[in-house]
């Protein structure tokens, strides 16, 4: 069973700052498979990132996704402030499909 | 536009059983799977199963040992998630999305479940 560790579990940033959240798989996974949500509180989670690095129907393209093997990697290339929010990264290869615990991006 | 509404809030006794409906819209309903996803309270998200609303042929975590059912009405576009046993551990947030190949492109508005005598 793959398990996902994302880190770090806070980032605090100041819109229009570049992030970088991190995700590693407790061993080498498909990088078709691999999945960026975000979820603002009191919603549901919404479909960024798909296949390591495509993005979904209508995200920016502020928002992209890198990395192969166990390191996986979701970048916004300037923040704004709609982008705080929870992101958790997911493994859809095999099931069970796992998540990551979440980084929490706040605002400085 | 593609929607996926879930039924309301439930209170259930310890022991007693769950079912959680999902009613699609705006797409044929038996081209895509329907997945089941719930998060407790500051927990992360947990996979719990999937239907494939065309076949009807179903898959579990095996987390839950036994104690979901996913089934699906093609007429009424409508899947569910039973869930039986339930202890205090299984209070929270129930999702259903539907699923391409494993990744979520839509999600319904969540069904909160608590757990309590």
């Amino acid at each position: 069973e793959i398990v996902l560790t994302q880190s770090p579990g806070t980032l605090s940033l100041s819109p229009g700052e570049r992030a970088t959240l991190s995700c590693r798989a407790s061993q080498s996974v498909s990088s078709s498979h691999l999945a960026w949500y975000q979820q603002k509180p009191g919603q549901a989670p919404r479909l960024l990132i798909y296949g390591a690095s495509s993005r979904a129907s209508g995200i920016p393209d502020r928002f992209s996704g890198s990395g192969s093997g166990t390191d996986f990697t979701l970048t916004f290339s300037r923040l704004e402030p709609e982008d705080f929010a929870v992101y958790y990264c997911q493994y859809y290869g095999s099931s069970p499909y796992a998540f990551g615990q979440g980084t929490k991006l706040e605002i400085k | 536009q593609v929607q996926l509404v879930q039924s309301g809030a439930e209170v259930v006794k310890p022991g007693a059983s769950v079912k959680v409906s999902c009613k699609a819209s705006g797409y044929t309903f038996t081209d895509y799977a329907i997945h089941w996803v719930r998060q407790a309270p500051g927990q992360r998200l947990e996979w719990m199963g999937w239907i494939n609303a065309g076949q009807g042929d179903t898959k579990y975590s095996q987390n839950f040992r036994g104690r979901v059912t996913i089934t699906r009405d093609t007429s009424a576009t409508t899947a569910y998630m039973d869930l039986s046993s339930l202890r205090s551990e299984d209070t929270a947030v129930y999702y259903c999305t539907r699923g391409v190949g494993g990744r979520m492109e839509f999600w319904g508005q969540g069904t909160l479940v608590t757990v309590s005598s």
